[in-house]
């Protein structure tokens, strides 16, 4: 059922900006892109979502090309804490919406 | 607040007891949610519930009840399950089924079956 395709895993140096690439090129013009993370034994944790327009909040940016076939999360400044699996979704009308999670992205931070 | 609490946070259940998972939210939400988790992979979508009513059952055997007695509380009862069904079990909840609207998740129940 999942729509994107993400690298399995992604180095990044402490302090620097990390930026998380995703495909969805079969995306449809009313669904949404969301990115949750996930730190180990935790529950998955909302990060930002969007439609259309690049988006912007305290933990990241969300940049969608014109096409909308793409997106990549932006983590300004990573830290060690930020190290963890990093999910794209794209909820699919068709399917009720459903938040289905891929495999991720594995995001290490390194000092 | 975006907060979805579960309890308990640790489980362990023999094959023939009977047990419940909870999970309440009081962020107003309709839609609530169970996903499950084995290790090292990906969260998989059981049930939603949509105005107290299940809207979605993802095929989920039938040992796994799901139940919404109102609008800030989901569980999930327990019944005759198998050591394979150990996992992280996620709640979480949204304002609605809306695409738009984000879902929050619980931080899980962590089920060992024996």
């Amino acid at each position: 059922d999942a729509k994107t395709t993400q690298p399995t895993s992604m180095d990044c140096a402490e302090g620097r900006a990390a930026n998380l690439p995703c495909n969805h090129s079969t995306i449809s013009g009313n669904e949404y892109v969301y990115w949750y993370r996930q730190i180990h034994s935790q529950g998955p944790q909302y990060i930002i979502h969007g439609l259309k327009n690049n988006e912007t909040n305290e933990m990241a940016s969300l940049i969608i090309t014109e096409d909308r076939k793409s997106s990549t999360l932006i983590l300004p400044h990573a830290t060690l804490r930020d190290t963890a699996v990093y999910y794209c979704i794209v909820r699919v009308a068709e399917y009720g919406n459903k938040l289905v999670f891929g495999a991720g992205t594995i995001l290490r931070v390194k000092s | 607040d975006t907060e979805v609490t579960q309890t308990p946070k640790h489980l362990v259940m023999g094959m023939t007891n009977k047990k419940s998972l909870k999970c309440e939210q009081h962020m107003g939400h309709r839609a609530m949610y169970w996903y499950k988790q084995k290790a090292k992979k990906p969260p998989e979508l059981m049930f939603v519930y949509s105005y107290e009513k299940l809207s979605i059952n993802e095929s989920v055997p039938s040992r796994f009840s799901p139940e919404c007695p109102n609008s800030s509380l989901l569980n999930l009862h327990l019944h005759a399950l198998q050591p394979e069904d150990s996992a992280l079990y996620l709640c979480a909840s949204s304002p609605d089924r809306n695409s738009g609207n984000t879902i929050y998740f619980g931080e899980g129940s962590w089920l060992t079956v024996v």
